[in-house]
Parts: C-alpha cells; sequence; structure tokens
C-alpha cells in the first residue's frame, strides 16, 4: 500500500544531542513537508521541499536541518540549538506544487527531551 | 499572509446531537483552496474535504456537511446526529500560491477538539 511512514513513532532525546526523524513516502509525490504540532496551537511549517535537492524555510525554521537527496524522502534533524523540540512531528506529501491537491500525512513521532 | 482561525478550541455534546465547527479565513488571493482534516487519537490526519475559491456551492456527505461563504471568508463543517466516533480534533486549512518557491503552501488553523459523548 502507498503512504507515508515515519520513525519512530516515539523518540527521546537527552538536551544538547541531534536526533534525525524519518519520513519516507512510496505515493511518487513531489513534495513533502514538516510541520510541528504543540498542544493548543495547530500545525506550524517547519520546512517544505517542492523538489529533490531544493527546499525552503517554513514559519519556524530555526533550529531545524532537512535534506532531500532523494524524491521518497524528507529527514528531519532537530539540533541542539532547538531551545523546546518536544513536540509531536508530522510529515506530508503532495502529488504536486499545485494549490489544489490535499496533503496526505504520516503518523507521526512523537519527541521528548529528556 | 494568509490565517486561518478556529475559535472553538473545544466543543462537547451528547451524541446524535448536531455540532458545527467553524473556521475563518484570510487570503489576499483570489484563487485558493479550502480544506478540513480530521485527526483520530492516533496521530495521522485523515483529509475531509477540499473546495475551491470559485465554488460556493454547499456540500453534503452522509453525516458532514460543508457551508462556504466568501462574503464572509467562511468555511464552517457540521456533523449531524453526531458519534462517539466522530471525537476528534478538526483542523481547517487554506492553500494558496507560494509564489517565493512557485508552488504551495497549506496553512492550517489551530483545530478543534470535538468530544462525542454517550
Amino acid at each position: 500500500d502507498g503512504g507515508i511512514t515515519q520513525s519512530p513513532k516515539y523518540l527521546f532525546r537527552k538536551e544538547g544531542q541531534n536526533v534525525t526523524l524519518s519520513c519516507e513516502q512510496n505515493l511518487n509525490h513531489d513534495a513533502m513537508y514538516w510541520y510541528r504540532q504543540d498542544p493548543g496551537q495547530g500545525l506550524r511549517l517547519i520546512y517544505y521541499s517542492q523538489i529533490v535537492n531544493d527546499f525552503q524555510k517554513g514559519d519556524i525554521a530555526e533550529g531545524y536541518s532537512v535534506s532531500r537527496e532523494k524524491k521518497e524522502s524528507f529527514p528531519l534533524t532537530v539540533t541542539s540549538a532547538q531551545k523546546n523540540p518536544t513536540a509531536f512531528y508530522l510529515c506530508a506529501s503532495s502529488m504536486s506544487r499545485q494549490i489544489d491537491y490535499g496533503y496526505t500525512f504520516g503518523s507521526g513521532t512523537r519527541l521528548t527531551v529528556v | 499572509a494568509q490565517k486561518v482561525t478556529q475559535a472553538q478550541t473545544e466543543i462537547s455534546v451528547v451524541e446524535k446531537e448536531d455540532v458545527t465547527l467553524d473556521c475563518v479565513y484570510e487570503t489576499r488571493d483570489t484563487t485558493y483552496y479550502l480544506f478540513w482534516y480530521k485527526q483520530p487519537p492516533s496521530g495521522e490526519l485523515v483529509f475531509l474535504i477540499r473546495r475551491n475559491s470559485f465554488d460556493e456551492q454547499n456540500e453534503i456527505s452522509g453525516r458532514y456537511s460543508w457551508n462556504f461563504q466568501k462574503s464572509t471568508s467562511s468555511f464552517n463543517f457540521t456533523i449531524t446526529a453526531s458519534q462517539v466516533v466522530d471525537s476528534a480534533v478538526y483542523f481547517c486549512a487554506l492553500s494558496e500560491a507560494d509564489w517565493f518557491s512557485s508552488g504551495s503552501r497549506l496553512t492550517f488553523g489551530e483545530g478543534t477538539q470535538l468530544t462525542v459523548n454517550p
């Protein structure tokens, strides 16, 4: 079945450590996105990529980094510079850059800093 | 910049009641799309509906219906005869062109937590 796979589902990190969240899709979608979800704040865009080897900062990119070396993969690294990384992270993809295509979401990774 | 507002943070109803979730949006574009997503406790967002800015017809899908009014920039969602399985967080979202990247961006509201009690 086609879809988006995020791993791991739960992740614990010590303060000062970098950690990478995985996002893989087999939908042949061009565009991929990372969102952060905090209670009561909805989803906020971290980074997005419309094509391979290209990506743009979203609204809250500070303390995060991404790469898009393959169409299927869009990993997110949460660096030690991110002051409050504990959150639920959602990856999404879209068939096209066009505005009429909705997103397909993964099941998310819950990151906790201990 | 685009913005989506869901003023209702939490709604609690009793099963079989009708409930309406409000969504108000802001955009400078004349062409845009509006979406509703459902997020059950499992966390994954599930697509419910898409509506483009030129189509103001209301839509009904089973117990779900949507009322799109450009004059008030609103895209409200009504669940008729609610059920316990409807309990979830519901997000309204706006998609418009991102001219910087020649693509599109989806902006979400804060979400409404709906609890349907038996």
